[in-house]
């Protein structure tokens, strides 16, 4: 049973450029989870989506930022005309549809903006 | 709004001894969970144990155990007969209740524990 896939692992954005990044769940997960990690600093909630619905969206910054989880295919999260704050590592969890389940963690996404 | 703290930046431990990280949370909540999450040097997150907050027992995982004491909102992680594959960061995370919405995680800062062969 694989687990959850992000693509691509590492990503090099020139300030200004569009940066998109794919999470694919656990099979049998339908919700999903993005976080993000600055450097030497603990995972930052992004929001949280479900199957076509975003759920949570608190943590993520008003502009430029948005994701999405269609009904087929991965999730992405987006970022627009990147900046150097955005560099840092992206992670998706997935977990299944049950009350209190675990979350499941990616590999990451590292993004670095020149 | 819950805040997860972990006081201790760094710790060390002579292999095969036992270690505890320190984890404090913040919440005026009743029903919760909390994890530990393990991040080595290829920066995968990986679920080390996991505890309902409803239950007195503490979760055991092998060699992880935990200490968990509600009343001091204290979560703490002990590895015993550490190993060097032990050797990364240690995120503590708070979650609320079973109810769907409440799904987030917040994590602290972190503990970078360092195993001395």
């Amino acid at each position: 049973n694989a687990g959850v896939m992000q693509n691509p692992r590492h990503l090099v954005r020139r300030r200004g450029q569009e940066a998109r990044l794919r999470c694919s769940p656990m099979k049998g997960h339908s919700h999903v989870y993005w976080y993000r990690q600055l450097p030497e600093e603990g995972l930052k909630f992004m929001v949280y989506l479900q199957k076509e619905n975003i759920i949570d969206e608190s943590g993520m910054p008003k502009e430029r930022f948005s994701a999405e989880f269609p009904k087929e295919g991965p999730s992405i999260l987006r970022i627009q005309q990147v900046v150097r704050g955005d560099s840092a590592a992206y992670f998706c969890a997935s977990s299944p549809e049950l009350a209190g389940a675990t979350q499941y963690f990616g590999p990451g996404t590292r993004l670095t903006v020149l | 709004a819950q805040t997860v703290t972990q006081s201790q930046p760094e710790m060390s431990v002579q292999e095969a001894e036992t270690v505890t990280l320190s984890c404090t949370y913040d919440t005026s909540e009743s029903d919760y969970y909390l994890f530990w999450y393990k991040q080595p040097p290829s920066r995968q997150m990986i679920l080390v144990i996991r505890q309902e907050a409803y239950k007195q027992q503490n979760a055991t995982e092998n060699r992880f155990s935990v200490n968990f004491q509600k009343a001091a909102k204290s979560f703490s992680l002990k590895i015993s007969d550490s190993q060097l594959g032990d050797a990364a960061m240690y995120f503590c995370a708070y979650r609320s209740g079973p109810n769907f919405g409440n799904e987030k995680l917040t994590f602290g800062t972190g503990t970078r524990l360092t195993i001395i062969p």
